[in-house]
């Protein structure tokens, strides 16, 4: 069973806010990402890191940054959220070589 | 460019077989991995394919075929908790890359 933890797992919160999402795993993977996610709608990847600091945009745009300081923690911020940024963040992690992701339980970001 | 097809909904009844069918086009394969996502919560590694072939692991199979951009997943004696999305996802060469399909919603009924 994967080791990736994800907080808040639900958040609301208004317009203009700053945020971070946090997301951590102990399985020691160099590997991690982010996407976003709308019911029933297909993963975006928004963020990647290949390692510590190394970060790198994704195919979807998106107004956040991620920082990669250590292995294990990977968080995404949000300078000033709007309701456009409403959805489901999934954070995941892989290991070298076939590079299966495994996904935290995600959170789900309601802007108002 | 890349893309990748899948069904939007399928139906089965439980106890029963059902297929579900992924088709891609993208440059640099590299393997095609299967997701199961139930309603709600995150994805789950089921399969990874990267020579062409069957690949069995218990009531799941998946199916490669490189040539013709294909590949399926065989789920056996269907059970209500297979009810979910299933996700295929194209892994490509040259550093990071393995693209999500939009996955297809499979209902099991009694």
């Amino acid at each position: 069973e994967a080791d990736i933890y994800q907080t808040p797992r639900y958040l609301v919160i208004g317009t203009g806010k700053k945020i971070t999402l946090e997301c951590s795993q102990t399985m020691g993977h160099d590997k991690m990402y982010w996407y976003q996610q709308d019911p029933g709608m297909e993963l975006h990847l928004i963020h990647y890191s290949y390692g510590v600091n190394s970060t790198e945009k994704g195919d979807l745009s998106s107004e956040s940054t991620v920082s990669r300081i250590r292995t294990e923690h990977f968080p995404l911020t949000l300078e000033s959220a709007r309701p456009s940024h409403t959805s489901q963040y999934l954070c995941a992690s892989s290991e070298a070589g076939v590079d299966t992701q495994y996904f935290g339980p995600g959170t789900r970001l309601t802007v108002l | 460019g890349q893309n990748i097809d899948q069904p939007t909904e399928m139906t089965a009844t439980e106890g029963a077989i059902v297929q579900i069918n992924c088709t891609y086009q993208t440059s640099g394969f590299n393997g095609l991995f299967w997701y199961q996502q139930h309603a709600g919560e995150a994805p789950t590694f089921l399969s990874y394919n990267v020579l062409d072939g069957l690949e069995e692991k218990g009531r799941f199979s998946s199916f490669l075929s490189r040539s013709k951009g294909y590949s399926y997943l065989l789920l056996k004696e269907l059970q209500m908790k297979d009810s979910a999305s299933y996700l295929c996802a194209v892994r490509r060469t040259g550093g990071f890359k393995t693209i999500f399909g939009a996955g297809t919603r499979l209902f099991v009924k009694a």
